[in-house]
């Protein structure tokens, strides 16, 4: 079958422009989770979601990222007023319900802010 | 908080050589472990967990990975690798009950 979906593949902005992120997960898993991949920090957890509802945004490091989940499936990670640091690899992963050790990634977004 | 150390950032390793990957966690709870590979250009995939259980944890590829409780350690070790085996590897640990902390990663270059 399909599996986690991301699009764009790559994306180049300015700073200051807004940016939307999707992920489409595997059909089926309710749990989704968005991380980060960057040079300076390696691979960080930013927020996970159960269904619609994102139980744990620890990871997310500003208040210029949101994300949210609708019917259960797709999800969208935004960022506002981009800076440079933001410039990484968003990865985002799915997986069954209460299976968080069989998390199945997507080949993620890579994000350019000049 | 757990937490994940990679002690190589590079491994140059020959075709049909073996290769050990370490990796040292620091928790002093129960621990679940993981080692996922980024090829190029790719997502991370999945190659072995440990749970609970045999300390010894065969995974895909033919990777393997020992649990040692005493070494707080989770080294990935193939006896042999192919060319295609090139690629980044990351050691994770779950931390809570969701996320996973994953170390700096390892690249793993293999030479002709």
């Amino acid at each position: 079958g399909a599996g986690v979906s991301q699009s764009p593949s790559n994306k180049v902005t300015e700073k200051g422009k807004d940016v939307e992120l999707r992920c489409d997960p595997i059909s089926g898993h309710t749990a989704l989770y968005w991380y980060r991949q960057s040079l300076g920090q390696g691979l960080e957890f930013l927020i996970y979601f159960q269904g619609n509802s994102a139980p744990d945004k620890s990871g997310l490091p500003s208040d210029r990222f949101s994300a949210e989940r609708t019917g259960g499936s797709v999800s969208t990670l935004t960022i506002q007023r981009t800076q440079q640091e933001d410039s990484a690899v968003y990865l985002c992963a799915s997986s069954l319900a209460g299976k968080s050790d069989t998390q199945y990634f997507g080949p993620g977004t890579r994000l350019t802010v000049l | 908080a757990q937490s994940v150390t990679q002690l190589d950032s590079q491994v140059p390793v020959f075709e049909e050589a073996p290769v050990e990957l370490r990796c040292n966690y620091s928790s002093s709870v129960s621990v679940y472990l993981f080692w996922y590979v980024q090829y190029p250009n790719q997502g991370l995939q999945l190659l072995l967990k440990y749970l609970s259980g045999s300390t010894l944890v065969k995974g895909i590829n033919g990777f393997e990975a020992e649990f040692n409780k005493s070494q707080t350690s989770f080294h990935l070790r193939k006896p042999s690798v192919h060319i295609s085996d090139t690629a980044e590897y990351f050691c994770a640990v779950r931390q809570g009950a969701q996320k996973l902390v994953f170390g700096q990663g390892t690249r793993l270059t293999i030479n002709p």
